[in-house]
């Protein structure tokens, strides 16, 4: 089945305890992407990748980092996660860059204590 | 980025009636519009899209119009069901960009039996 996966799906953690929330698409998309939803604010882009080796800043970057070493692969990076980080994570892909439909994995919901 | 949304919370409609939910955009040089329904606990999921060449596109059920003279988009769900309480975003991109969508605030569409 063609899917975005995430884990974990559920996330409770404490101020500066370095975590990582994995990313996996078996569509072979060259293009992801790693998006926050908050209330009232919907969803902003956090970071995205147009392939392997290829990461760019969304909206959002400050305190947050990515790697793209494979290419179904595209994990977020919380090196000191603070209370301000406690969002609704969504790891998204798309075939290429300029095909905008993006499909997107099922959330992470961390909460940071 | 440029805003995107009518920031709208919740629309009520009763099982069977048509349905219409609205996003204004401001960036004038968005190419792609792009509808996407959210259940609860899921990540979002493509319903239609929309290309600036267009005004109109039509899919099951659904049919997208695009008023590029006053930057206004709209969802119409045809003989709504309970399936299709969700929550609803727009989203755009411009020509040729590379960092992906831009999202509306969302609205949440409730079905009455």
């Amino acid at each position: 089945e063609a899917q975005v996966t995430q884990n974990p799906r559920y996330l409770i953690t404490v101020t500066g305890k370095k975590l990582t929330v994995t990313c996996s698409q078996n569509m072979n998309h060259e293009y992801m992407s790693w998006y926050r939803q908050d209330p009232g604010l919907g969803l902003r882009q956090i970071y995205y990748s147009m392939n392997v080796e290829v990461t760019d800043k969304g909206d959002v970057p400050e305190g947050y980092k990515v790697s793209r070493k494979e290419k179904r692969n595209f994990p977020l990076i919380l090196e000191s996660p603070s209370p301000n980080q406690t969002s609704l994570y969504f790891c998204a892909s798309s075939p290429e860059v300029g095909t905008y439909e993006q499909y997107f994995g099922p959330g992470t919901r961390l909460t940071v204590t | 980025g440029e805003s995107v949304g009518l920031h709208l919370p919740t629309l009520s409609v009763q099982e069977g009636d048509n349905s219409i939910i609205n996003c204004a955009y401001s960036n004038s040089a968005s190419d792609y519009f792009i509808w996407y329904k959210q259940e609860s606990g899921k990540g979002p999921q493509f319903i239609i899209d929309i290309r600036s060449n267009m005004d109109k596109r039509q899919g099951q059920r659904v049919t997208v119009l695009l008023n590029k003279t006053v930057k206004h988009l709209s969802l119409q769900i045809a003989a709504t069901q309970p399936g299709d309480s969700a929550v609803y975003f727009c989203a755009e991109n411009e020509a040729g960009g590379a960092d992906g969508l831009t999202f509306g605030k969302g609205t949440h569409l409730i079905i009455q039996p």
